[in-house]
């Protein structure tokens, strides 16, 4: 099967610039994770789908980071606009069976953001 | 709130020594605990998954446990090799806020 598709690989921009990511996840897979993983530490989870609903977006910085996942399937996460502290990497994971917690997450190979 | 530490931060072995990487959470109230590997520049592969109620899961040259009591996980790594260089992450779903809460992972270097 296919994996999670995410572009771009990489991105700079400069402070106060707005950015966008795109997830596909694996086919099927109703669940849809957004990480943001700072050099050196655990990912974090941003926001978490199932279907085209929200199930958590408590870490969301949500003055200045936004989710949508329209039709149940592809996923964009924007940045408007960016901080210094957003250099990471930003990673997006999916996940089959819903709300069952028993199920592997499968993550994509992530998109290194630079802010300078 | 739930808190996920590994130990040791970087491990340097020669290759075919066996190995154990540990990992611990605060809260036992859990759904499961996964391990993945991570290589430079790559997104995260998973490895094993443990259900709460099980003790155990095996895959290859890898096994790990899981001590729900004690809030402890091992991952065994058999006979080590030079493409398991990579740093290893454990993660656990508790059953509180049903968050996936990531350990800052084990940096693991195989020499050959």
């Amino acid at each position: 099967e296919a994996g999670v598709a995410q572009s771009p690989r990489y991105k700079i921009i400069e402070k106060r610039q707005s950015v966008a990511f795109w997830c596909n996840p694996i086919s099927g897979h109703a669940t849809l994770y957004w990480y943001q993983q700072i050099l050196g530490q655990g990912p974090k989870l941003l926001i978490q789908f199932q279907n085209n609903g929200v199930v958590d977006d408590s870490q969301l910085p949500k003055d200045r980071f936004s989710a949508e996942r329209l039709k149940g399937v592809d996923s964009t996460l924007k940045i408007q606009p960016a901080k210094l502290e957003d250099s990471a990497v930003y990673l997006c994971a999916s996940s089959s069976l819903g709300r069952s917690y028993n199920s592997p997450l499968h993550f994509g190979n992530g998109t290194r953001l630079t802010v300078t | 709130k739930q808190e996920v530490t590994q130990i040791p931060a970087a491990l340097s072995v020669p290759e075919g020594e066996n190995l154990v990487l540990n990992c611990s959470f605060t809260d036992s109230a859990i759904y499961n605990l996964q391990w993945f590997r991570q290589d430079p520049g790559k997104g995260l592969t998973s490895l094993l998954l443990i259900q709460s109620s099980q003790r155990e899961q095996t895959s290859g040259r890898l096994n790990a446990s899981l001590d729900k009591s004690s809030g402890r996980s091992t991952l065994y790594i058999a006979a080590s090799q030079p493409g398991d260089s990579a740093t290893y992450l454990c993660a656990v779903i508790d059953t509180g806020g049903f968050k996936t809460i990531f350990g800052a992972g084990t940096r693991l270097f195989v020499k050959a």
